[in-house]
């Protein structure tokens, strides 16, 4: 089946660095999304990645190993804004649909 | 990145009327747009695809004649909830696909809070 895991919720504080993994098991993969979802607003795009490696934009990178099934997004000099729920998604390669996790809910402390 | 633009932000109506949400791609043409529902602290659960000037293709478990859905043009999909429920009390977001080589990224609308009293 289709499966998508990222950790319910985490917890950093202001200024630190915080990765957020999410692993994943399809039957096709087209590339993996990252969201940013700011409680009662819709997601907004951060990154994609097809390639295994790691692909920077600014403080947030996203990374990929697709023979580990495996994608983490890394966010430097957090700040209070940045809490969010960060939401994984892969694009299966049959349907081009997007399979969502569950999302993560990232808690900034000052 | 690309604006859809989703109205109304929120709705409240008594059970039993039918609402309609739009979403609209503002600076591109989208031949295909997608509707999902969002339960509280839930993940996003994919309703149905809407493909301009073709009938939308639903999810399993998903109503066709409870949730109409028309995409008439590359510009604009309407969702209506017909004979709105209490249980239909959700968070419906847009979101519209933007072909660029390979990424083909979706970009959603700010959503749709509906409270059916």
């Amino acid at each position: 089946g289709q499966n998508i895991d990222q950790p319910t919720e985490m917890t950093a504080t202001e200024g630190a660095i915080v990765q957020i993994n999410c692993t994943y098991q399809t039957s096709g993969f087209n590339g993996l999304f990252w969201y940013q979802q700011h409680a009662g607003e819709a997601p907004t795009f951060l990154s994609y990645n097809v390639l295994d490696g790691l692909e920077e934009k600014g403080r947030f990178s996203s990374f990929l190993s697709r023979s580990k099934g495996y994608s983490y997004l890394l966010l430097k000099e957090l700040q209070m804004k940045d809490s969010a729920s960060y939401l994984c998604a892969v694009r299966d390669g049959g349907n081009y649909q997007l399979i969502w996790g569950a999302g993560t809910k990232l808690i900034i402390k000052p | 990145g690309a604006v859809v633009s989703q109205h109304p932000s929120r709705v409240i109506c008594k059970s039993g009327t039918s609402v309609k949400i739009e979403c609209r791609s503002l600076d591109f043409q989208a031949t295909t747009m997608f509707w999902y529902r969002q339960f509280p602290k839930k993940s996003l659960m994919l309703m149905a695809t809407s493909n301009e000037g073709s009938k939308a293709t639903y999810e399993q478990g998903v109503e066709k004649d409870k949730f109409l859905i028309n995409h008439a043009s590359l510009t604009l999909s309407t969702l209506t909830v017909t004979s709105a429920h209490p249980e239909d009390s959700s968070f419906y977001i847009c979101s519209a696909r933007v072909n660029m080589g390979a990424k083909n990224i979706q970009y959603f609308g700010a959503g749709t809070r509906l409270s059916v009293l």
